[in-house]
Formats: structure tokens, C-alpha cells, sequence
């Protein structure tokens, strides 16, 4: 496994609140990934990292952004969160572009 | 943009028989094709991936094909068992948006129901 850690587990906040989640891992994996997952939507890609510093938008990437100051990390924040943003948040590393993607546990996110 | 289809219905079959899932694509050549299995409340799992260049792949009771003149992909669990019950996620690998650097474009998923 990838060792991938994803934090919070769950989390119900207020719409307008800003959330982080976090994203942590232990396989020094160069390629890191947020996905949102809702149903009748598959998974979703919002944002990804292909270094220490380097960005880049997905599918879905309005409203969040996204910072990786160390390899092992990654935060997805919500800055002023709203309903639509209520989903179930994965994060998924990437070693080499034909290996597979590891993923976390997912957090649970409810923005009422 | 790119499209991938999956089977939307759930896949209903009995204990033993050979569960074969379908998945689709539009508008675009990937250079290979990844599977992943998803149990609920849990991340997706990869189980197999397979390059442009290969007809089939196979991983114990699971085989997969790959057709990219018919751009679809294949996959097959023979001798199918109650604990195979699970979503079924197909992927894409497509270049980003401005790095050009790979993602995974995932289909919705199709969800294999296997009873005893």
C-alpha cells in the first residue's frame, strides 16, 4: 500500500466556513491527486500535483484550490464552502504514469 | 471532451457464473487502460492495467481485453464468488489540462451483485 492518510475522516461544517483537507503520504509518490465522488457522477477530478509546488486544475477545480508544500502532503481547501461541495473527498498518489493510482479512505465532507 | 461509458445498471448474477463488465470510450486513443474495484465507504482498489498494445490481460480469475478500434474495453470474472460484489471503475489515462502531464479520466462505475 501507499500508505495514504487522508484527514479528517468526516466532517460537517456551515456553508461559508472554509475547510481543509489533508492529504498525507509515506510512498514519496511524485503525483498527487484530489478526486470528489458523488453519486451519478463517478469519480471526479478537481485538482492534482506533479511536484513539490506544482498545480494543476481538473474537471471540477472551481471553488477549491489546492497546496503542496512537501512531497508527502497535499491540502484541498474549500475557501467559502457551499452546499454543492457536500462529497465524499478521495485523494489518490501516483508513482509512475503506467502503475497504478492508490487512494485513500476518503473524508466524508456535509456542508449544511 | 473525453466520454467513458459504463454499464449504468447494476450487474445482477449467481455464484459461479462469469460476470463480464463493459466499459466505453469517446474522442480520444489512451496509451493504456486501468480497472479499479470500490467496496463502500472504501477508496478504489486497482486490480488490472492493460497497454494499447495488448489484446488481453489476466490476474488469476480476472481478465481483461482491449479493443481500441471498437474503444472498449472488457472485463471478465470467472467463477464469480458473493465476496466479488462491488463496484467496478474503469480509467483513462489522458494528459492534464495545462501540465500535460497524465490523469486518470474514471468511468461512473457499475456496481456487480453476486448471490449465493
Amino acid at each position: 500500500d501507499a500508505g495514504i492518510t487522508q484527514s479528517p475522516r468526516h466532517k460537517v461544517t456551515e456553508t461559508g466556513t472554509p475547510v481543509t483537507l489533508r492529504c498525507h503520504q509515506t510512498e514519496n509518490h511524485r503525483y498527487m491527486y484530489w478526486y470528489r465522488q458523488d453519486p451519478g457522477h463517478g469519480l471526479r477530478l478537481i485538482h492534482y500535483s506533479y511536484g513539490v509546488k506544482d498545480t494543476d486544475k481538473g474537471e471540477v477545480s472551481d471553488g477549491y484550490s489546492v497546496s503542496r508544500s512537501k512531497t508527502e502532503d497535499f491540502l484541498l481547501t474549500l475557501e467559502s464552502a457551499t452546499s454543492s461541495q457536500t462529497s465524499v473527498y478521495f485523494c489518490a498518489t501516483w508513482g509512475q504514469h503506467n502503475q497504478p493510482q492508490h487512494f485513500g479512505d476518503g473524508t466524508r465532507l456535509s456542508i449544511l | 471532451s473525453q466520454k467513458i461509458e459504463q454499464n449504468s445498471e447494476a450487474l445482477n448474477i449467481q455464484e459461479g457464473k462469469t460476470a463480464t463488465l463493459t466499459c466505453n470510450y469517446t474522442n480520444y486513443s489512451p496509451a493504456y487502460l486501468q480497472w479499479y474495484r470500490q467496496d463502500p465507504g472504501r477508496g478504489p482498489v486497482f486490480l488490472l492495467l492493460i497497454r494499447e498494445n495488448e489484446k488481453e490481460k489476466r490476474k488469476e480469475r480476472l481478465k481483461v481485453t482491449f479493443d481500441t478500434t471498437l474503444k472498449q474495453s472488457l472485463f471478465h470474472i470467472t467463477a464469480s464468488q458473493p465476496a466479488d460484489s462491488a463496484t467496478y471503475l474503469c480509467a483513462l489515462d489522458m494528459p492534464g489540462v495545462n501540465s500535460g502531464y497524465s490523469t486518470l479520466t474514471f468511468g461512473k462505475g457499475t456496481m456487480l451483485l453476486v448471490s449465493p
